[in-house]
């Protein structure tokens, strides 16, 4: 049974790069079964996919975040992680981690239970 | 691809059947997944593929539609089940959520 859990983050100081981390568990980052994706969540607001990772390397991210975003694999601690550059107060959110099977035209089914970011001084 | 989710709230009572319909900007095919999410926790995958139904999801719970217009039925609301719904589409990259339906009692 897959399951995920990211990192703890905090506070992240306004310009500073956001950086998380999901841990895998009951399964491999290496695999090429399944997608890795990041989601925010604003206080109060939508859902906003960030990106996602696949087949190892591939990598799809949100047009309106893509400048800034880097979704990247560690095999070695069975983990995929998140940096985002440059933030704002806009970038405060909850982050999830989640996965589906394969590739983006599959459903992303299981989830981080999600971790609060803050982007003050 | 937008994605247009409605009511954005209803209130309801337990037993009641509901309906929250979600509308894309261009057609998808089935490629509509639906989820719950309650407060603090993270959206749960309810319904994917427009219309089949996930793993330990009751059975009240049924989506339909197909091309740009879908929709969610519950068909005996719980108490369990006061919650914000979303659609979400993945079809085509960036993956887009709708706004939300939250589930109020009445």
């Amino acid at each position: 049974q897959l399951r995920l859990q990211e990192s703890a983050s905090g506070l992240v100081k306004p310009s500073q790069t956001l950086s998380l981390t999901c841990t895998v568990f009951g399964g491999s980052v290496s695999s090429r079964a399944y997608s890795w994706n990041w989601i925010r969540q604003s206080p109060g607001k939508d859902l906003e996919w960030i990106g996602n990772i696949y087949d190892r390397v591939t990598t799809d991210y949100n047009p309106s975040l893509k400048s800034r975003v880097t979704i990247s694999v560690d095999r070695s601690k069975n983990e995929f992680s998140l940096k985002l550059s440059s933030v704002t107060a806009a970038d405060t959110a909850v982050y999830y981690c989640a996965s589906s099977v394969l590739d983006y035209r599959n459903p992303m089914d299981v989830w981080g239970q999600g971790t609060t970011v803050t982007v003050s001084s | 691809i937008q994605m247009t989710q409605s009511p954005s709230s209803l209130s309801a009572s337990v037993g009641d059947r509901i309906t929250i319909t979600c509308r894309t900007s261009q057609k998808i095919n089935n490629f509509l997944n639906w989820y719950q999410q309650k407060p603090g926790k993270a959206p749960k995958l309810l319904i994917y593929t427009a219309s089949n139904l996930q793993s330990g999801v009751p059975s009240r719970f049924s989506g339909s539609g197909s091309g740009t217009d879908f929709t969610l039925t519950i068909s005996s609301l719980q108490v369990e089940d006061f919650a914000t719904y979303y659609c979400q589409q993945n079809y085509g990259v960036p993956l887009t959520f709708g706004g939300g339906t939250k589930v109020e009692t009445k």
